[in-house]
């Protein structure tokens, strides 16, 4: 039981350079969910997706997109990566209805 | 605006008891969870209140006063291995959407 599958763990991208975050989650949740997390400071949601085929805005969508691609996969895209994106990125899941959100292991991201 | 206050570090020793306030402002109230994370990992789910009152989880204990908008996560008997970052988080909607604090550091020491 993987739980939440988070690809890459590490990533050094250049300004400017595009790329996309993928997250899978073999628990059969609905929700799932985009955070970012910044040295000293909690998780800022980015997007969400309530259930298949729907996606909403979180705190600090700017900058990023999302596609949920199945019940299984929410992928977060950084068309033009710029240095303030550098962060720690962390997808979760959940039951729609029920408690808790169960988190990947997150993406290190550095945009020099 | 939207706002979750915790301290942000807080230290105790081995084998004492600990509490970790939160008091929150936000639009939308589903209730209050509490998540822990060792050195950067993944968070995990400690427990939830949507409603006021005690709920009891072993060593952990979360507390839920709605009318203050309050809340607080205790810790009892602690050990070395609950040194970690302690994060409340409001649930918004149905959706699940939460919204977090920035963190409480405790550092337990022998």
């Amino acid at each position: 039981n993987a739980g939440v599958t988070q690809t890459p763990k590490f990533q050094v991208l250049k300004t400017g350079q595009s790329m996309t975050l993928q997250c899978a989650q073999d628990m059969n949740h609905n929700s799932m969910y985009w955070y970012r997390q910044d040295p000293g400071m909690g998780l800022r949601l980015i997007y969400y997706s309530a259930s298949e085929g729907t996606t909403d805005k979180g705190e600090v969508p700017n900058g990023y997109n999302v596609s949920r691609l199945n019940k299984r996969e929410f992928s977060l895209r950084l068309e033009s990566a710029a240095p303030s994106q550098t962060s720690v990125y962390f997808c979760a899941s959940s039951d729609t209805r029920v408690q808790p959100q169960h988190f990947g292991d997150g993406t290190r991201l550095s945009i020099l | 605006g939207q706002s979750l206050e915790q301290p942000s570090e807080v230290t105790a020793v081995e084998g004492a008891i600990v509490q970790i306030n939160c008091t929150y402002q936000t639009s939308g109230f589903y209730g209050l969870s509490w998540y822990q994370q060792h050195d950067g990992g993944a968070p995990t789910f400690l427990s939830y209140n949507a409603l006021d009152g005690l709920e009891e989880t072993g060593r952990f204990s979360s507390f839920l006063s709605r009318s203050d908008s309050y809340g607080y996560l205790l810790l009892q008997e602690l050990q070395m291995k609950d040194s970690a970052s302690y994060f409340c988080a409001v649930r918004q909607n149905q959706g699940g959407k939460l919204i977090f604090g920035q963190g409480t550091e405790l550092s337990v020491k022998p």
